[in-house]
């Protein structure tokens, strides 16, 4: 299995210019999550899905949006890139309830986005 | 809501002492709890995990941790630092109403001297 896999790995955006940050997951995990990670703030949920077609805002979605139309992908995309979303972006994926995850939850490698 | 205060951003320690991570959770009951740690340029990769089967958890590379639900508390432990437990650790919880949800500590930095 090669887990969950992120693209690209590395990027640069010009102000304004749009991109899809990639995430698959070959587990069959039901929940999938974006995050971004700023130094010295942790980890903050963009959003996250807990099954196909499913999906609902984090901590902070303004500037981004999601689709899950398969359990596999959970592709993340920028609309109008701004300086505030230079960060690292990770994908992760668990095989959850309500109550418990059921599975370790796996990370992608993250992506670094700057945007000038 | 849930949240999560881990209460160092920075532990400095030499290699060979023990190491203390400490994590506090908000919650109405009683979460799933995770360490988390990431060694620079790198993803997040689980250390140990508690979802209130025993109250002291062992996880791998000789971390342990004890659920405290008095104290609210998750610490992070290990006996005797290695020069490659230097990483961020991250606290994190789960569960319940927050439905899908993970809510992440802000962060420890470890940093183990020669």
């Amino acid at each position: 299995n090669a887990g969950v896999t992120q693209t690209p790995k590395f990027r640069i955006l010009k102000i304004g210019q749009s991109m899809t940050l990639q995430c698959t997951q070959d587990m069959n995990h039901n929940y999938m999550y974006w995050y971004r990670q700023d130094p010295g703030m942790g980890l903050k949920l963009i959003y996250y899905s807990v099954g196909a077609g499913i999906t609902d805002k984090g901590e902070v979605p303004n500037g981004y949006n999601v689709s899950r139309s398969t359990t596999e992908d959970f592709p993340l995309r920028l609309e109008l890139a701004a300086p505030s979303q230079t960060s690292v972006y990770f994908c992760a994926s668990v095989l959850g309830t309500t109550s418990s995850y059921n599975s370790p939850l796996h990370f992608g490698n993250g992506t670094r986005l700057t945007v000038t | 809501a849930q949240s999560v205060t881990q209460l160092d951003s920075h532990v400095s320690v030499s290699e060979g002492t023990p190491v203390l991570l400490r994590c506090n959770y908000s919650s109405s009951y009683s979460p799933s709890l995770f360490w988390y740690v990431q060694h620079p340029n790198k993803g997040l990769q689980l250390l140990l995990k508690y979802t209130s089967a025993a109250t002291l958890v062992k996880g791998i590379n000789g971390f342990e941790a004890e659920f405290k639900k008095s104290e609210t508390s998750f610490h992070l432990t290990k006996p005797s630092a290695h020069m490659s437990d230097a990483a961020e650790y991250f606290c994190v919880s789960y569960g319940g109403t927050s439905y899908g949800k993970l809510t992440f500590g802000q962060g420890t930095i470890l940093t183990v001297h020669p």
